[in-house]
C-alpha cells in the first residue's frame, strides 16, 4: 500500500523560503502524477501545482512566480519550494498522489501532513 | 477560478441518521468532481470520483451525485467513524479548487 510522508522544517522566517520533501513509500514514484496542496489555519485546501514522474509541471497561478516542485525519482521523493514566505503561507502541507480514472485524475493517497509557521 | 461552496457548514445529526451534504459549482465542471472525508491530524481520504464513482473500500453507505454545477454527497445511515469533515474538488477547469468543507458533528 503506498504511503506518502511529508518532511521538513516546522519553523521559516519571514522573507525565506520553505522547502518540504514527500517520500513515497510501498511503491514507485514512475508513472503518476503527484500535487502538494495547503490549508491555512481556518481556511479551505488550496492546490499548490502537481508533477509528473517526467518531472513536467503544472502550478497554481496566484503562486507560480514563488514555486517550484522537483522530483527524483531515485529515491522516490519529490520537492516543493516557496520563496519569500510570509506568515500567509503557514499552513498545514500535504503531499497526494494522483489516480488516473480513465483519463481524468483525483488525489487517491494523501500525506498527514506537515505544519509550518513563518514566523520571525 | 471555479468557486465551490458547500453547504451547510455544519451538519448535527445522531449516529444511524441520514446525511445529505451539497456542492455548488460556480460554473459546470461537467462530472468532474470528488468527494474526500477529513479527519483531524490524518490524510484526508478520497470518498466519491467522477461525481458518483465510490473509491477503492468506500462503504456502499456512502453515495455521489449530480453533474453541472450543483452535487451532492449522501451518507444512508451515519456510523460513528463517519464523524469528519467532508470536502469537494474539481480539476475540470483552471487551478484545482476545493470547497470549504462541511462538518458532520454528532447532535
Amino acid at each position: 500500500q503506498v504511503q506518502l510522508q511529508e518532511s521538513g522544517p516546522g519553523l521559516v522566517k519571514p522573507s525565506e523560503t520553505l522547502s518540504l520533501t514527500c517520500t513515497v513509500s510501498g511503491g514507485s514514484i514512475n508513472n503518476y502524477y503527484w500535487s502538494w496542496l495547503r490549508q491555512p489555519p481556518g481556511k479551505e485546501l488550496e492546490w499548490i501545482g502537481w508533477i509528473y514522474s517526467s518531472g513536467s509541471t503544472n502550478y497554481n497561478p496566484s503562486l507560480k512566480s514563488r514555486v517550484t516542485i522537483s522530483v527524483d525519482t531515485s529515491k522516490d521523493q519529490y520537492s516543493l519550494k516557496l520563496t519569500s514566505v510570509t506568515a500567509a503561507d503557514t499552513a498545514v502541507y500535504h503531499c497526494a498522489r494522483y489516480f488516473d480514472a480513465g483519463g481524468r485524475h483525483y488525489l487517491d493517497v494523501w500525506g498527514n501532513g506537515a505544519t509550518v509557521t513563518v514566523s520571525s | 477560478e471555479i468557486v465551490l461552496t458547500q453547504s451547510p457548514a455544519t451538519l448535527s445529526l445522531s449516529p444511524g441518521e441520514r446525511a445529505t451534504l451539497s456542492c455548488r459549482a460556480s460554473q459546470s465542471v461537467s462530472s468532474y468532481l470528488a468527494w474526500y472525508q477529513h479527519k483531524p491530524g490524518q490524510a484526508p481520504r478520497l470518498l466519491i470520483y467522477d461525481a458518483s464513482n465510490r473509491a477503492t473500500g468506500i462503504p456502499a453507505r456512502f453515495s455521489g451525485s449530480g453533474s453541472g454545477t450543483d452535487f451532492s454527497l449522501t451518507i444512508s445511515s451515519l456510523e460513528p467513524e463517519d464523524f469528519a469533515v467532508y470536502y469537494c474538488h474539481q480539476r475540470h477547469n483552471g487551478p484545482e479548487t476545493f470547497g470549504q468543507g462541511t462538518n458532520v458533528e454528532v447532535k
